[in-house]
């Protein structure tokens, strides 16, 4: 069966150093995208892709960049953690088209301290 | 003003009981909505679409309000497994889509 999948499910890392949060489906969906969930704020779209070699910039795009180099994977990369990217990171895809649903990893949860 | 509102919550209702909620759009060109369920510290999982018309999938009813911008959802004859929080999701344009904040239902014995 097709999934996305995201790596690691837990990591603790320190303020400053540079974090790679992974995100692979084998729906071969040409959309991505990465939120980030707070208490309060519910899903906040962080960044986005329509397919290889696309990036866009989400809500709360700042201290985030994502590289799209094949279909299947969208790697989010915190350059230099700080203490507010602490939460729950989520990967999705979906296909192209505005009434496709998106499909959810199951979550990295991420402590800076 | 905020793309997609719902009231937090929380709901707490008996088993058997049939409880609405409600969420309320900004943007009048929104084209796609969506319910996703959400259970505590997972994945968000669409629950259903929602169309023009109405539909209906077992216990669960959706609908659309354009003029009025809001999507409902109805949950009829609930279970204790209904328990999570629900999420309302909005595609105004294009492949963006926008979550509330989602409400809380939690289903007593």
């Amino acid at each position: 069966d097709a999934e996305i999948t995201q790596s690691p499910r837990h990591k603790i890392t320190e303020t400053g150093r540079q974090v790679t949060l992974a995100c692979h489906q084998t729906w071969n969906h040409n959309n991505m995208f990465w939120y980030r969930q707070d208490l309060g704020h519910g899903l906040r779209l962080i960044h986005y892709s329509y397919g290889v070699q696309d990036t866009n910039k989400g809500e709360v795009s700042d201290g985030y960049s994502v590289s799209r180099s094949n279909t299947e994977d969208l790697p989010l990369t915190l350059e230099s953690a700080a203490s507010s990217q602490t939460s729950v990171y989520f990967c999705a895809s979906s296909e192209t088209g505005s009434n496709q649903p998106q499909h959810f990893g199951d979550g990295t949860r991420l402590s800076i301290l | 003003r905020k793309e997609v509102e719902q009231d937090p919550g929380p709901f707490n209702v008996p088993e058997g009981a049939t409880v609405a909620f409600n969420c309320t759009y900004s943007n009048s060109a929104s084209q796609s909505f969506f319910w996703y369920r959400q259970d505590c510290r997972k994945e968000p999982k669409l629950l259903m679409s929602v169309y023009s018309s109405g539909n209906e999938d077992g216990r669960f009813t959706a609908q659309l309000n354009r003029a009025s911008q809001y999507i409902s959802l109805l949950i009829r004859d609930s279970k204790l497994s209904d328990s999570a929080t629900y999420l309302c999701v909005v595609n105004p344009t294009g492949n963006q889509f926008y979550f509330g904040t989602g409400t809380s239902l939690t289903v007593i014995p």
